[in-house]
C-alpha cells in the first residue's frame, strides 16, 4: 500500500516569513514523483512543485523549494518569504508512473495561514 | 477559460435520490480522473479513464456510482441512492500522460455535494 503523511495539520506564518511543511511517504515503487498542490479557499487545486524521485537535486520554483530526502521517503515544502495569497491548504502526494492509470495519492493536507 | 470545468458547482439532495455530476478535460487530454474529497481531508481516488475506457476504479466506488466517458471527452458521475455518507466534493482532474512531467493533472473546480 502507498500512503502519504503530513503531520501538521496547521500552521501559521507571519508575512515575509518562511514556513516549512513536512511529509513523509511510502512505497515500494522505483519510478514516481512527489508534488506539493495548493487549495485557496473555495478555489481549484494547482500545482506548485514537482520533483522526480530519481533525480537527487531539489526542485525550485520561484520562492517554494522541497527538500528531498529519499531514503528516509520525506519531502518537505519550504515557503520562502510568504505573502498572503499562499494561505491556503497544501497536500502532499505521490505518484508511480505506470503505462496507464497514473493516481494520485495525497496526503491529509496542512492548512497555511500567513498573518499580516 | 480553457481549464477543467465542472457542472454543478453545488448539489444539493436529499437521501436516496439520483444525482450526476459533469467533468469537462482540458480538450487534448486523453486521460480523466475523478476523485473524492471530504471536508478536511486530502482527495481519494475513485476512477481514472483514458479516452473513453474506464481503466481502473477504487473499492471507493460502491455499486451505487457508475462513470462514463463518452467518445473520450467530457464524463460523468452518477450516483444512486444517495446516502448522507456520500457529501463530499467531487473533484475531475485530466491529463494527456506525459511521464517526464509525472504526468500532471489538471484540477477543476470540483462538485460539492450535501446530502440531507
Amino acid at each position: 500500500a502507498q500512503t502519504v503523511t503530513q503531520s501538521q495539520p496547521e500552521m501559521s506564518v507571519q508575512e515575509a516569513e518562511t514556513v516549512t511543511l513536512s511529509c513523509t511517504y511510502d512505497t515500494s515503487e522505483n519510478n514516481y514523483y512527489l508534488f506539493w498542490y495548493k487549495q485557496p479557499p473555495s478555489r481549484q487545486m494547482i500545482l506548485v512543485i514537482r520533483q522526480e524521485a530519481y533525480k537527487q537535486q531539489n526542485a525550485t520554483e520561484n520562492r517554494f523549494s522541497v527538500n528531498f530526502q529519499k531514503a528516509a521517503k520525506s519531502f518537505s515544502l519550504k515557503i520562502s518569504d510568504s505573502q498572503l495569497g499562499d494561505t491556503a491548504m497544501y497536500f502532499c502526494a505521490f505518484i508511480v508512473i505506470k503505462a496507464a492509470g497514473n493516481k494520485l495519492t495525497f496526503g491529509g493536507g496542512t492548512r497555511v495561514l500567513v498573518k499580516p | 477559460d480553457t481549464g477543467v470545468s465542472q457542472n454543478p458547482r453545488h448539489k444539493i439532495t436529499k437521501r436516496g435520490q439520483n444525482v450526476t455530476f459533469r467533468c469537462d478535460p482540458i480538450s487534448e487530454h486523453n486521460r480523466l480522473y475523478w476523485y473524492r474529497q471530504t471536508l478536511g481531508q486530502g482527495p481519494e481516488f475513485l476512477t481514472y479513464f483514458q479516452n473513453e475506457a474506464q481503466l481502473e476504479k477504487s473499492r471507493l466506488l460502491s455499486d451505487r456510482f457508475s462513470a462514463e466517458r463518452p467518445k473520450g471527452s467530457f464524463s460523468t458521475l452518477e450516483i444512486q441512492r444517495t446516502e448522507q455518507g456520500d457529501s463530499a466534493m467531487y473533484l475531475c482532474a485530466s491529463s494527456w500522460g506525459a511521464t517526464s512531467r509525472g504526468d500532471e493533472q489538471f484540477f477543476g473546480p470540483g462538485t460539492r455535494l450535501t446530502v440531507l
